[in-house]
């Protein structure tokens, strides 16, 4: 079975720039999450997707961040525009139930 | 507010011996508890769960523990090998109005020398 997808796995850019990173989940997975792990600290969710629907977005700052589940499968996570602070691992899970499966993660730089 | 808290930064065990990572809890809404393993530049792995109606789980190496009226939960890794080496992430989740997501802690580097 293959695992959770997510690309690129490393992406360096200045602030106000803009980035966006793709998750591909295992398939039938109806459940994907975007979390975001700063150096030192464990992965905080970013937003959750039942299927094509937004479940939970209350921690994602939306005046910057942006993110879409086209079809209820893959999902594209945008910053817009990046800042200093952005700089962090992103991290892609899916799952059917409690256990949550991860992606490699996405490593973005913030110059 | 640190809902899930894991106190110890970084422990080394010797190769052989019994590894003991501690984690505590605040929200009593919690009803599952997940430890994940995380290698560099890998995504977290899952490691072992346990719901809140029970008190251990075991699964070869790997026994985790739960007390309820302390909120904290324990993973304990018997024999410890050179291979955990690793970070390990305690996690909770709830069922709740806005979903399922896991709540982590701070996770402990475990170092087990040879």
């Amino acid at each position: 079975e293959a695992g959770v997808a997510q690309s690129p796995r490393y992406k360096i850019i200045e602030k106000r720039q803009s980035v966006a990173f793709w998750c591909n989940p295992i398939s039938g997975h109806a459940t994907l999450y975007w979390y975001q792990q700063i150096l030192g600290q464990g992965p905080k969710l970013l937003i959750q997707f039942q299927n094509n629907g937004v479940v939970d977005d209350s921690q994602l700052p939306k005046d910057r961040f942006s993110a879409e589940r086209l079809k209820g499968v893959d999902s594209t996570l945008k910053i817009q525009p990046a800042k200093l602070e952005d700089s962090a691992v992103y991290l892609c899970a899916s799952s059917l139930g409690y256990e949550q499966f991860f992606g490699p993660g996405t490593r973005l730089t913030v110059l | 507010d640190q809902q899930v808290k894991q106190n110890s930064p970084s422990l080394s065990v010797q190769e052989g011996r019994i590894s003991i990572l501690n984690c505590d809890y605040t929200n009593s809404m919690f009803d599952y508890f997940l430890w994940y393993k995380k290698y560099p530049a890998e995504g977290p792995t899952f490691l072992i769960s346990i719901s809140s109606i029970k008190d251990k789980n075991e699964d070869g190496r790997f026994t985790v523990f739960l007390n309820k009226s302390a909120k904290h939960l324990s993973l304990h890794i018997v024999p410890s090998q050179p291979g955990d080496s690793a970070v390990y992430f305690c996690a909770a989740s709830a069922v709740t109005q806005a979903g399922t997501a896991l709540i982590f802690g701070k996770g402990t580097t475990l170092s087990v020398s040879s």
